[in-house]
């Protein structure tokens, strides 16, 4: 399977606890995003890789939260000291150049912190 | 002011019958993409159909189609002969800018559920 891969696919965790997540982009791909998307809700943007440039960060990507993406192929996300309300899925995608501008997406990594 | 509006939080069809989806969209930008995306109960996102902003024609893929109103600011989705498997979420979502813009993220509505009944 060439697609986008995440991992873990669901985490239970205790409040206070850190997380990390893992985003396999498709290889030819050197753009990277990661969103969450919390329930009833469209998925929000939190970062933007190209390359291993973090080139955007929104406002929700509290500091507690950080990405890498050091070699410019897989991405992580980790989530320090988790609380309640960071319970939510999150979504990778990537792009390549060209085309219209479509991210493809993982499957998503569900957090549930308790 | 939200970027992408769908009004419709659930939608209701039968079987074989065609459904539309609502989207409309704000942005000061001369060059923007649309795009629709199915998210089933699996969770992962699945591309469906793309419009520009530039492209004169509505977009078609398949059952989906694009019903571009770019004085209206809208975008809705048509699906025809719907199917048991169309039950799913459905999101709009706008690229401004470019299509090789550097930043080129998507703004996402909040969806509607569409679910298809036999």
């Amino acid at each position: 399977d060439t697609g986008v891969s995440q991992n873990p696919r669901h985490k239970i965790t205790k409040r206070g606890q850190n997380v990390t997540f893992r985003c396999d982009p498709i290889s030819e791909h050197n753009r990277l995003y990661w969103y969450r998307q919390t329930l009833g809700q469209g998925p929000e943007f939190l970062t933007y890789f190209q390359n291993e440039a973090q080139l955007e960060k929104s406002r929700l990507l509290s500091d507690r939260f950080s990405a890498e993406r050091p070699k410019g192929s897989f991405s992580t996300l980790e989530i320090q000291r988790t609380e309640q309300g960071d319970s939510a899925m999150y979504l990778c995608a990537s792009r390549g150049q060209g085309g219209t501008g479509e991210l493809f997406f993982g499957e998503g990594s569900r957090l549930t912190v308790l | 002011a939200q970027k992408i509006t769908q009004t419709q939080p659930g939608m209701f069809v039968q079987e074989k019958e065609a459904v539309t989806l609502d989207c409309t969209y704000d942005t000061s930008d001369q060059s923007y993409g649309l795009f629709w995306y199915k998210q089933p109960s699996s969770g992962e996102m699945i591309f469906l159909i793309y419009q520009g902003s530039y492209d004169e024609q509505n977009a078609t893929e398949g059952r989906y189609s694009l019903n571009f109103q770019k004085a209206r600011k809208s975008a809705n989705l048509v699906i025809s002969a719907s199917q048991l498997g169309d039950s799913a979420m459905y999101f709009c979502a706008m690229r401004e800018g470019g299509r090789n813009s550097g930043y080129s993220t998507l703004t996402f509505g909040k969806g509607t559920m569409l679910l298809v009944s036999p």
